[in-house]
């Protein structure tokens, strides 16, 4: 089975901090995908990434980045976070039509 | 543009029948995939359709009619374990990408003994 591994399951951020939510697949898949998810919103793509140092934003890039070094790993980057960024943020991966999501990474900023 | 739209939560007795539906519109559809989420944890994926009809895998069903822009999720034989958010995602190519999902905001279902 492909494994989607988040590197943390809960976060306590500060307003203004720099956070790094990690995310490593361990099937050689192309694509890879952070969403963030809210109530009454559902899933709403940040960036996604299909080739190593290859980014493309989604609906919702302002105030993140992503880094794509090794075909394995994604990470997503708030530059500077703020209270409206708490939410549950979720990795992908795929290597054609069906996605292999992450458990997720509920952050909270305060 | 893109849309997808789902109910935001339906219940159902255990034991019972229930259909989740599903419209959208988007430029670049590639397929339809419904998964299902528990709470606090990951969506896991249920069904994926790309042509016409209906695709049958043990109790659950999915349908597709790519001219109406419509899908069902179909459960059979409910079970308190189906109680979950069921989110129904389209795959848009459009942009020349190698193909994106657009998630509805998914629709809860509860099932009651």
């Amino acid at each position: 089975d492909v494994k989607v591994t988040q590197s943390s399951r809960y976060l306590v951020k500060r307003t203004g901090e720099k956070v790094f939510l990690e995310c490593v697949q361990d099937m050689d898949h192309e694509n890879m995908f952070w969403y963030r998810q809210d109530p009454g919103l559902g899933l709403r793509l940040i960036y996604f990434s299909y080739d190593v140092k290859m980014k493309e934003k989604g609906d919702i890039p302002e105030g993140y980045s992503v880094s794509r070094e090794k075909k394995e790993r994604f990470s997503l980057i708030l530059e500077s976070a703020s209270t409206n960024q708490t939410s549950m943020y979720l990795c992908a991966s795929s290597l054609g039509a069906g996605y292999t999501f992450g458990s997720g990474t509920r952050l909270t900023v305060v | 543009g893109q849309n997808i739209d789902q109910p935001t939560e339906m219940t159902a007795t255990e034991g019972a029948i229930v259909q989740i539906n599903c419209t959208y519109q988007t430029s670049g559809f590639n397929g339809l995939f419904w998964y299902q989420q528990h709470a606090g944890e990951a969506p896991t994926f249920l069904s994926y359709n790309v042509l016409d009809g209906l695709e049958e895998k043990g109790r659950f069903s999915s349908f597709l009619s790519r001219s109406k822009g419509y899908s069902y999720l179909l459960l059979k034989e409910l079970q308190m374990k189906d109680s979950a958010s069921y989110l129904c995602a389209v795959r848009d190519v459009s942009s020349g990408n190698t193909g994106k999902l657009i998630f509805g905001q998914g629709t809860t279902l509860q099932v009651k003994p």
